[in-house]
């Protein structure tokens, strides 16, 4: 059974600083995996999606990467703002139909 | 955004009685999928639909049912709500399955309690 784990849980910076957020899943055959942005009391914003075949993809400051082989992503949020500060999600699309997601990551940026 | 709604947003509701909760999209996409998403767990598949009439079950489907009788709705049936069904709903869709390209694109969700 996949599974996927983020670290940390929690993070607080404070604005302007560069930050990683990691996400690891323990099956490497999957077709994709998807970053999200949820907003308190919201819906999930899709902010990137990294092909298998793919090692990274890039959206303005967000930069996120895949290892398959070994099972990672990281998401890289460059000169942070307190626009930024949600909760982020990892996701993979494997085998079984749907994604499987992680816990998430809490941001939050310190003005 | 892509088109998504799902009705009702917020719904309380006792134990033992049956709800129905309602995702509508306006992309014409043919998979559609209803996801939980509870404090320590994440958000769990429950069902999905990859047709009008094709459904099958997710991760966390015990308790549930759902019908898909158009392109564009997809219903989440709770037979006989539980306190354990409390949670926030979300509903998905996405033109592709098992496939690299397949983006889902998420509802706003319904937060249903059960008291």
């Amino acid at each position: 059974k996949q599974e996927v784990t983020q670290i940390p849980a929690a993070l607080s910076v404070p604005e302007g600083e560069n930050l990683v957020l990691n996400c690891s899943f323990t099956d490497s055959a999957i077709y994709n995996l998807q970053w999200f942005r949820q907003d308190p009391g919201k819906g999930l914003t899709s902010l990137l999606l990294i092909q298998s075949s793919q090692r990274e993809q890039t959206s303005g400051r967000l930069n996120a990467s895949l290892d398959k082989s070994s099972g990672r992503s990281t998401l890289y949020i460059a000169a942070s703002q307190p626009g930024d500060s949600a909760t982020y999600l990892c996701a993979v699309r494997g085998g079984a139909d749907g994604l499987t997601f992680g816990k998430g990551t809490h941001l939050i940026i310190q003005p | 955004d892509a088109g998504i709604t799902q009705s009702p947003r917020h719904k309380v509701t006792e134990t033992g009685t049956p709800v129905t909760l309602r995702c509508h999209q306006t992309e014409n996409h043919r998979y559609m999928y209803w996801y939980r998403q509870d404090p320590g767990h994440g958000l769990r598949l429950i069902h999905y639909s990859y047709g009008v009439k094709d459904t099958d079950k997710g991760e966390v489907s015990d308790g549930y049912s759902v019908s898909r009788s158009k392109t564009e709705d997809f219903l989440l049936t709770l037979e006989s709500a539980t306190s354990s069904q409390t949670s926030v709903y979300f509903c998905a869709i996405s033109s592709q399955a098992r496939d690299s390209t397949d983006t889902q694109y998420f509802g706003p969700g319904t937060r249903l309690t059960v008291l």
